[in-house]
Order: structure tokens, then C-alpha cells, then sequence
């Protein structure tokens, strides 16, 4: 069974603009979390998606945000940049809501220049 | 207030020898604990999860113990080597919640 799919690998941008970046989670799997790690940080979390709902939210700013479709890929949009937003954004999925395993893809390393 | 602890934050140890990481977590009501291991760079693997009713969990050479009484688990790696290298980060699940919380992991440096 393939694992967590996140695209793209690394991505550079600049401030101001905006990014959009994907996940696909295991198969089967219905929640999906989205995570930031910033060096030195533990994994802070951003929010988690079911069955195309927002089902939990962090404490991050309303330039974040997501979506989730009908075959679970999520996507996660960071508009105006800024330089504190470079991190490695991580996604994880589960196969069902709240107090569940879950499995992480490998990250996409964004950097704001 | 819900929170997990790791320690040390970091930690350099030699080729071969072995090492324990500690958690102390206050999340009430329990339901389980994870330890999971992160190579620079990547996203985290898990190594184990016990339940509340679990004291000790092997995945070869990790071992991790819980004591539900006292809210500590450890992690323990014998025989290191050079590729047990990186962060390991332990989260608990709350009961019938449904945000996990994930500690602030330990550093774990291998030396040939």
C-alpha cells in the first residue's frame, strides 16, 4: 500500500505571494492533519480534515488554510508570505477522525525568501 | 492544561552504547502513547503506540515503557548506531479527543 504523497518536495517563494501545497493520504485513510515544523520547534498543529470537513483547528493566522476533497486529497494555501512561514509542512493521514494512528508523508520544504 | 514533555532535549552518545528518552505527559484522560523517530528532514515514522493498559512495547532494538500511574513513558535504544541518529518525538492521545498532543521531541546524536 503506498504511503503519504506530498507535492511538491521543496518549494521557494517570495513574500507576498501565495502557495498551495498538496497531500495524498494512504488509501482508505479519511483524515488528514496538516502539521508546521519550524528548526528547533516541535511539529505545530495547523488543522485536520475529514470526509471534506475542517474537523480541528490550530492557533495559526487565517492566511492558512485548506480543503479537502471527495477522494481525500488535501490541499493546504499559505497567502501573503512571510519570512516566518518558511518550515517544513508536514501532512499526516489516519483512517478515521480524532484518537487514531497516523502516518506522515515526508514533508514540503518551503522556504520564503 | 494538556501538555507533553520530553527530555533531555538533546543528547550525543557513542556507537554501540545505549540510551534512554523520557516523556512526562499530563493529558487526562489517556487513551495512548506514541514514540516516533525523524530523520533530518523528513516526515516522523512510528516506532510504537501503547495503550493505557500497555506497560512495555518492543520494535527491535527501541523499547518503550508506560506507567500510567505516574504519567511517564521512556524510550529505550540499545546497541545504537549511526542511523538511529534523530529527533524522537513522543504524542499522546487523549480519550475521546480529537487533537492529539505531540512533545517537543529529544535530539539523539550517534557518534562513531
Amino acid at each position: 500500500k503506498a504511503g503519504v504523497t506530498q507535492t511538491p518536495r521543496y518549494l521557494i517563494k517570495t513574500r507576498g505571494q501565495q502557495v498551495t501545497l498538496s497531500c495524498s493520504p494512504i488509501s482508505g485513510h479519511r483524515s488528514v492533519s496538516w502539521y508546521q515544523q519550524t528548526p528547533g520547534q516541535g511539529l505545530q498543529f495547523l488543522f485536520e480534515y475529514f470526509s471534506e470537513t475542517q474537523r480541528n483547528k490550530g492557533n495559526f493566522p487565517g492566511r492558512f488554510s485548506g480543503r479537502q476533497f471527495s477522494n481525500s486529497r488535501s490541499e493546504m494555501n499559505v497567502s501573503t508570505l512571510e519570512l516566518g512561514d518558511s518550515a517544513l509542512y508536514l501532512c499526516a493521514s489516519s483512517q478515521i477522525s480524532g484518537d487514531n494512528e497516523q502516518f506522515f508523508g515526508p514533508g514540503t520544504r518551503l522556504t520564503v525568501l | 492544561k494538556n501538555q507533553v514533555e520530553q527530555s533531555p532535549q538533546s543528547l550525543i552518545i557513542l556507537e554501540g552504547k545505549n540510551c534512554t528518552l523520557q516523556c512526562n505527559y499530563t493529558v487526562s484522560p489517556f487513551s495512548n502513547l506514541r514514540w516516533y523517530k525523524q530523520d533530518t528532514g523528513r516526515g516522523p515514522v512510528s516506532l510504537t503506540i501503547m495503550t493505557f493498559s500497555e506497560n512495555t512495547k518492543s520494535n527491535g532494538r527501541y523499547t518503550a515503557t508506560l506507567d500510567a500511574d505516574t504519567k511517564q513513558s521512556s524510550l529505550h535504544i540499545t546497541a545504537s548506531q549511526l542511523s538511529d541518529s534523530a529527533s524522537y518525538i513522543c504524542v499522546v492521545g487523549p480519550r475521546g479527543a480529537s487533537k492529539i498532543i505531540f512533545g517537543s521531541g529529544t535530539r539523539l546524536s550517534i557518534r562513531p
